[in-house]
């Protein structure tokens, strides 16, 4: 079984803090995810990468920056966390079968800004 | 980008009871998945149905890829089925999936 494991499942920042979310996968997919999901908007892509060191922009990438050093890790950073960034964040990875395959979440983090 | 509309938004049902829940979209459809996510927040992967009909226990799903829209039924209901459904699809892009609003599903005892 796929396993997309979030090193945190709850997390509590302050304002302006900068704050690092980890997600790695064990099933040596290529493609790896960050979205979010808050209540009434539904899940939001905020990035994605295809390949090391590779990352692309998804529909709201304002605020965040990811890094992927490595295949298996995808980690999602908020340079100065504000208010507005409190949300359920989800990582996802997906094998490189042309670029259709089966998307497996991890557990989700739930962050607050205070 | 594709848009994804999901209904019915809500759905309340007794246990033992069947459903359908329906996604549409405005665009062709070619990596289109159905997920749950429980009441704890997992997300899991249902279906990968890009066309036709797949199978799994009680739950099945058809997407007529034609006609830019999928089915999922649920049989004989069972409280751990609640939770929210969602429909996605990357609309012939490459840039991640675009998610429906979801129907939360309520499945009382």
């Amino acid at each position: 079984d796929v396993k997309v494991t979030q090193s945190s499942r709850y997390l509590v920042k302050r304002t302006g803090e900068k704050v690092f979310l980890e997600c790695v996968q064990d099933m040596d997919h290529e493609n790896m995810f960050w979205y979010r999901q808050d209540p009434g908007l539904g899940l939001r892509l905020i990035y994605f990468s295809y390949d090391v060191k590779m990352k692309e922009k998804g529909d709201i990438p304002e605020g965040y920056s990811v890094s992927r050093e490595k295949k298996e890790r995808f980690s999602l950073i908020l340079e100065s966390a504000s208010t507005n960034q409190t949300s359920m964040y989800l990582c996802a990875s997906s094998s490189s079968d042309g670029y259709n395959s089966p998307l497996h979440f991890g557990n989700g983090t739930r962050l607050t800004v205070t | 980008g594709i848009q994804v509309e999901q209904s019915p938004p809500d759905l309340i049902l007794q246990e033992g009871a069947n459903s359908t829940l329906r996604c549409n979209f405005s665009d062709s459809v070619n990596n289109l998945q159905w997920f749950h996510q429980n009441p704890w927040g997992q997300l899991i992967n249902l279906f990968y149905i890009p066309s036709g009909t797949k199978q799994n226990g009680r739950l099945s799903a058809t997407t007529v890829a034609t006609e830019r829209y999928s089915l999922l039924y649920i049989s004989s209901s069972q409280t751990t089925d609640s939770g929210v459904y969602f429909c996605a699809d990357s609309g012939g892009g490459a840039d991640g999936l675009t998610f429906g609003k979801g129907t939360h599903l309520i499945i009382q005892p």
